[in-house]
This record gives structure tokens, sequence and C-alpha cells, in this order.
């Protein structure tokens, strides 16, 4: 059974780098045909897809966040990072990892990271 | 970007009565829609892909239907565990956008 897992600080201050990590088990993020992907939900709020990467090396971006954004792999230890620089008060949200072909199929617990001085 | 809409924002349903929950895409986004309810404190679940396809597991009770830019699920009889927020999701396009979600609340 596949299972994601975040991780990460819980509070990061403004103006600096929020970076999480997402464990992947029960299966490899080098499987063809898989994009994995980062999703945050703010506090009371709807969903927002943020980023995802493809197994075949390609990323793509929410236009929104697109320039403080970065989604990387790490295949050695099966982990999926992302990286939000100049964060601010309307960053603070659970981010979840997620992974998909199409439709979104597994999604980890998800982290809440807030951002506060 | 495809803007994904959602009605009602919430809605109050008696349990065992059906529950009807529309979307609607800001263009059209062929059958490449999928439907996850959250429960508080948990991460989405799928339902429903390919705009009609239930996920592995889930109840006969949820059915999708639509294509193009009007969608809708549908509950038959509600059970309380499907007391939830609904989120419907495109991946026709990139960016992956979601709707603003419909509470379904117990009457």
């Amino acid at each position: 059974q596949l299972q994601l897992q975040e991780s990460g600080p819980g509070l990061v201050k403004p103006s600096e780098t929020l970076s999480l990590t997402c464990t992947v088990s029960g299966g490899s993020i080098s499987t063809s045909s898989y994009y994995w992907s980062w999703i945050r939900q703010p506090p009371g709020k709807g969903l927002e897809w943020i980023g995802s990467f493809y197994y075949s090396g390609s990323t793509y971006y929410n236009p929104s966040p697109k320039s403080r954004v970065t989604i990387s792999v790490d295949t050695s230890k099966n982990q999926v990072s992302l990286k939000l620089s100049s964060v601010t008060a309307a960053d603070t949200a659970v981010y979840y990892c997620a992974r998909h072909t199409r439709q979104i199929d597994y999604w980890g617990q998800g982290t809440l990271v807030t951002v506060s001085s | 970007e495809i803007v994904m809409t959602q009605s009602p924002a919430t809605l109050s349903v008696s349990p065992g009565e059906r529950a009807t929950l529309s979307c609607r895409a800001s263009q059209s986004v062929s059958s490449n829609l999928a439907w996850y309810q959250q429960k508080p404190g948990q991460a989405p679940r799928l339902l429903i892909y390919g705009a009609s396809s239930r996920a592995t597991g889930i109840p006969a009770r949820f059915s999708g239907s639509g294509s193009g830019t009007e969608f809708t699920l549908t509950i038959s009889s509600l059970q309380s565990e499907d007391f939830a927020v609904y989120y419907c999701q495109q991946y026709n396009n990139w960016p992956l956008t979601f709707g603003g979600g419909t509470m379904v609340e117990i009457k």
C-alpha cells in the first residue's frame, strides 16, 4: 500500500523559505506515468494546487506562487521536496503531498505550516 | 486558468435523502473531472474520476455525471458518514484547479 508522509518545520518566519519533504513508501517515485504533487489548504478554505513533478523530470507550477516554488525529487531516498521562498502569512496552510496520473489517488495526511514571527 | 465553481456552498440534507452537488467549469474540461470528499482533519479522498467512474471502494450511492462544463455529483441516500465537504477538480489543463467546495451538513 502506497503511503506518503510529509515532514518539515511547522513554523516559518515571514520572508524565509518553507521547506517540506514527502517520503514515499510502498512504491517508487521513479515509476513511470506518475506525477508527484504538492497541494495546500489554508485554514478553513479550499484546496490549491502548487505544482507537480513528473517522473520524466518535467515540472509544472501554479502561476500564482510559481516564481517562489521549487519541487524536486531525491530518488535515492524516495522523497519529493517543496521549497517556497519569501513566505508571508498568506502561505499559512496544511500542505499535502499527493500522487496522480490524472486524478489524484493518493494523498499524504498533510502537515500544517504556520508563517509567523 | 480554468475556474471551477461549485454550488451550493452549503447543502442541508436529512439522512436517507438524496444530495445533488453541482460543479461548473469556465471552459470545457471534457470528462477530465474528479470529485473528492474531505472530512475534518483528514486529507481529501477520491470518489469519482473521469466525471462518472467510481474510485476503488467507493459505495454505489455515489455517482457522477456530466461532461464539458457542467458536472453533478449525486449521493442517492445520505449516510451519517457522508456529511463532509466535497470538491471537484479538473485535470484537463494545467494548472490543476479545484472548486471552492460544497459542505453537506445534517438538516
